[in-house]
């Protein structure tokens, strides 16, 4: 079945550094990727949709110069986490579709990656 | 615009009961529905993935029904087991891409 890689699973940074986290398709070519944050107890919000080749298309209320998304192949997709800051920690959860699929194929989740900015 | 709730927010069962997961969604034109599983600080694990055009689909002792026209779908676990602990979350499609999830129903199965 489809699989989807996340890495890092967790990190720790300082306030006023940079993260990337890392969304690999490995059996399948997506174009688009999604990126979720989730907070202690929460559903999942969509922070921005990552289309390959392309700008992202990010959610309202999301800033798109602090989340930076890069998709530049059909099997990677990076959301960078610039001038981190306390309140950035969460919990990040990327997600693809099978290229070849239509809309009745499902999603494939990543296993997250949990940020705590000190 | 597509909003989906679940109910109940939080359910404890005692070892070996059977259960049921309710979650509804409010615009029916959806083509699909899928169940997830989470585990505390995990990702989430695609459970069952129902058409538009199925009323259920099975997977060992999950069952999950889908009801278009009223907007709602059960997620049925059979003889439960404390392993089945964890968050238990609906999804729809949005328009072309994006899943809208619900709130999710925390499940606790005591030994």
């Amino acid at each position: 079945g489809a699989v989807v890689s996340q890495h890092p699973s967790w990190v720790i940074c300082k306030s006023g550094t940079s993260v990337k986290i890392e969304c690999r398709s490995l059996d399948f070519q997506a174009t688009t990727m999604f990126w979720y944050r989730q907070f202690p107890k929460q559903s999942l919000m969509l922070m921005a949709t990552s289309n390959e080749g392309s700008k992202a298309t990010y959610e309202q209320g999301v800033e798109k110069d602090k989340f930076l998304i890069n998709h530049a192949s059909l099997t990677l997709s990076t959301l960078t986490v610039t001038s981190a800051h306390p309140e950035d920690s969460s919990f990040y959860i990327c997600s693809a579709r099978d290229l070849t699929g239509t809309l009745n194929y499902g999603y494939t989740f990543g296993s997250g990656t949990r940020l705590t900015v000190v | 615009k597509q909003e989906v709730t679940q109910i109940p927010a939080a359910l404890s069962v005692p070892e070996g009961e059977n259960l049921v997961l309710n979650c509804s969604f409010t615009d029916s034109a959806i083509y699909n529905l899928q169940w997830f599983r989470q585990d505390p600080g995990k990702g989430l694990t695609s459970l069952l993935l129902i058409q538009s055009s199925q009323r259920e689909q099975t997977s060992g002792r999950l069952n999950a029904s889908l009801d278009k026209s009223s907007g709602r779908s059960t997620l049925y676990i059979a003889a439960s087991q404390p392993g089945d602990s964890a968050t238990y979350l609906c999804a729809v499609p949005q328009g072309a891409q994006k899943l809208v999830f619900g709130q999710g129903t925390r499940l606790t199965i005591n030994p």
